[in-house]
């Protein structure tokens, strides 16, 4: 069965440095999604990203983040420069294209530290 | 302002009990309901999903969930639980656009006792 795959699980990181999540989308999805969950807080809405350029982001999503997808396959998400707040685990998702309720399909998540 | 609410942050019940998890919603325009179950160190599965028609939708691992539109609910229930369905339990909300981004409850953690 085909499935959102996600890298790294986790990522340690000195804060001010810059990280890229990587995400493999399942192969025929055209609306991908990045979401964060904050220990003990809900799973937050980053960004979605379609047709090559990005549909909606929240307040969240501010200068600091970026998504791109190089290659056709990955979807990337960078922090240029992370800050203690930005620990999380950062899910990565995928939707088909279609109407009715589409689900979004979630890897496993990248457990983000920042120090 | 569109919310999703779960009362319950932590629930344990005993193995062969039946189970509720509750879920309410705000949200201005017509919802896309679900529900996600996330063991330790998986992703976030999809149990079932409410979008239209008959409000008593049917999920995978015999769970099911019913569209309460007039008490803003979309609460999840399983008759008899199995030890293997302690894990942590989100309700989400979508809209119809094409972006369809998922608003999210803070979850509920269930424990089973064997």
């Amino acid at each position: 069965e085909p499935e959102v795959t996600q890298t790294p699980s986790h990522q340690v990181t000195q804060m001010g440095q810059e990280v890229i999540l990587r995400c493999v989308p399942i192969s025929n999805h055209l609306y991908f999604y990045w979401y964060r969950q904050i220990l003990g807080q809900k799973v937050e809405f980053l960004v979605s990203f379609y047709n090559n350029e990005i549909s909606e982001k929240s307040e969240i999503f501010d200068d600091q983040f970026s998504v791109e997808r190089p290659d056709g396959s990955n979807f990337t998400l960078k922090i240029r420069s992370t800050k203690l707040e930005d620990s999380a685990m950062y899910f990565c998702a995928s939707r088909d294209f279609g109407t009715g309720g589409n689900e979004q399909f979630f890897g496993p998540g990248t457990r983000l530290t920042v120090l | 302002a569109q919310s999703v609410t779960q009362p319950d942050i932590h629930i344990t019940v005993s193995e062969g009990a039946s189970l509720e998890l509750r879920c309410n919603y705000s949200y201005g325009a017509t919802p896309y309901l679900f529900w996600y179950v996330q063991s330790p160190g998986q992703g976030l599965q999809l149990l079932l999903k409410y979008f239209s028609g008959d409000t008593l939708v049917q999920g995978i691992k015999g769970f099911e969930a019913e569209f309460k539109r007039s008490q803003s609910s979309f609460n999840l229930r399983k008759p008899s639980v199995h030890w293997s369905d302690a894990a942590e339990y989100f309700c989400a909300v979508g809209g119809a656009g094409n972006n369809r981004k998922l608003i999210w409850g803070l979850g509920t953690s269930l424990a089973v006792n064997p």
